[in-house]
């Protein structure tokens, strides 16, 4: 069965870079979850979106933005890296109605040098 | 405000042996996952649940809405169950609100 795909893995940046990372969710999910789990931390929720909206808002930076687009895939776009960002970021995708079973994706760990 | 609270924090124990991780919550919620990091890895996620109990393999999760409880049963543990074990909880649809963790060590 399809699961969530986060890509890349593994994303090694300098400083006030840019990056960007993806979330494929699994089809016919319409929601999608952002976190980010530093090392030795607990996951913090950064951002959701539900059909293509914005739905929920945690503690994302200024520095980030993300959106989620018409294939339901959402992008987390982060600029001005900073040595703190380096985390593992995962995204969780739902269907919104039904109360159904949240899907995790593997992750994508960002090392900020 | 919505609370998910674990314990115990750190768990160690000898290879065999039945381990019980606790999971409790502040208001009613609509489901709890279990889920399990191994050491620099993703996160996989083991059960959901809105009530009653599940099974799978040597893992059993079980959710007293009552109580707003959950707990996660490893019997017969081994050292490659040795990982982080998060439960998160859904209150209503909003994001998921994840515990502390509970990192547990079988020992061989």
């Amino acid at each position: 069965a399809a699961g969530v795909i986060q890509s890349p893995r593994h994303l090694i940046k300098e400083k006030r870079e840019t990056a960007t990372l993806k979330c494929y969710p699994i089809p016919r999910h319409d929601t999608v979850y952002w976190y980010q789990q530093g090392p030795g931390q607990d996951p913090q929720f950064l951002i959701s979106f539900y059909e293509k909206m914005q739905s929920d808002k945690g503690s994302i930076p200024d520095r980030f933005s993300a959106q989620q687009f018409s294939d339901y895939h959402s992008e987390l776009n982060m600029s001005s890296l900073e040595l703190g960002d380096s985390a593992l970021y995962f995204c969780a995708s739902r269907y919104w109605a039904g109360n159904t079973e949240a899907f995790f994706g593997q992750g994508t760990r960002l090392t900020v040098v | 405000k919505n609370e998910v609270e674990q314990s115990p924090q750190n768990l160690t124990a000898q290879e065999g042996e039945f381990i019980t991780i606790n999971c409790s919550y502040s208001v009613g919620i609509s489901a709890l996952h279990w889920l399990q990091q191994h050491p620099g890895g993703g996160i996989v996620s083991l059960f959901m649940l809105s009530s009653g109990k599940k099974k799978h393999g040597r893992l059993i999760a079980t959710i007293n809405i009552q109580e707003k409880h959950s707990s996660l049963h490893i019997t017969a543990s081994h050292p490659r169950d040795s990982a982080v074990y998060i439960c998160a909880a859904h209150f209503g649809n909003e994001k998921l609100t994840f515990g502390t963790g509970t990192r547990l060590t079988i020992i061989p």
